[in-house]
């Protein structure tokens, strides 16, 4: 069964200090890959999305991802963090193996970031 | 501007009450979901519709039951037959079938059970 993992549960970064969220899914054939932010006391928010194509994406907010077919992994980054990218960071992967385009979106457990000033 | 309602923001509830939770969305979208959200388990998919009068158990769908009568509304209703209620519960939409259309969330209904 189609996994994602995200490693480190919370992650501190600086301001200004480079912020690089890591995320890895486990499939045979590449999926499509997303990536969402969570405020407190909010609903998702979609930061980025790769589907075909160029391997590195741009979103919003600064926020980059570049998908990596030989790693398996999708991770996020941002050149430098500020105080107001502290939140809840969600990966998701769509199985293309699934049964349907709905139940197999498979959300990561989620990174929480802090960014201290 | 265009989005996904939730209501209430916060529900409060006693042990053995069901209760409904609202969904509304303007956005024109054909399929709805209900998630549920507790802390370091990332989001669980309860319930989803892809079109009007049609929807599907998602992973844990146990003690919940939906209704979707119209395009714009998802609502969610957690039974007494619910073990553990107390959650952050999200309903999102998506515009269509495709694997590649991402999922739009409403703020979120924070349920506690006691």
């Amino acid at each position: 069964a189609q996994s994602v993992t995200q490693l480190g549960s919370h992650v501190s970064v600086s301001e200004g200090a480079l912020v690089l969220l890591r995320c890895n899914y486990s499939s045979s054939v590449p999926p499509y890959l997303f990536w969402y932010v969570q405020y407190p006391n909010q609903g998702l928010q979609l930061l980025l999305k790769y589907t075909t194509g160029a391997t590195l994406v741009k979103g919003i907010n600064g926020f980059e991802a570049e998908f990596k077919k030989s790693e398996t992994s999708f991770h996020l980054t941002k050149p430098s963090a500020h105080m107001s990218d502290a939140a809840e960071y969600f990966c998701a992967v769509s199985d293309l193996l699934g049964k349907t385009s709905y139940d197999k979106v498979i959300f990561g457990p989620g990174t929480s970031l802090s960014v201290i000033p | 501007d265009g989005g996904i309602t939730q209501s209430p923001k916060y529900l409060f509830r006693k042990e053995g009450q069901n209760v409904t939770l609202s969904c509304e969305q303007n956005l024109n979208h054909d399929a709805m979901y209900w998630y549920r959200q507790d802390p370091g388990q990332g989001l669980r998919l309860i319930y989803y519709s892809q079109i009007v009068n049609d929807f599907q158990k998602g992973d844990i769908a146990e003690g919940y039951s939906v209704s979707r009568e119209k395009k714009e509304s998802f609502p969610l209703t957690v039974t007494s037959a619910q073990k553990n209620p107390t959650a952050f519960y999200l309903c999102a939409s998506s515009m269509d079938y495709s694997y590649n259309s991402p999922l739009h969330f409403g703020n979120g209904t924070r349920l506690t059970v006691t």
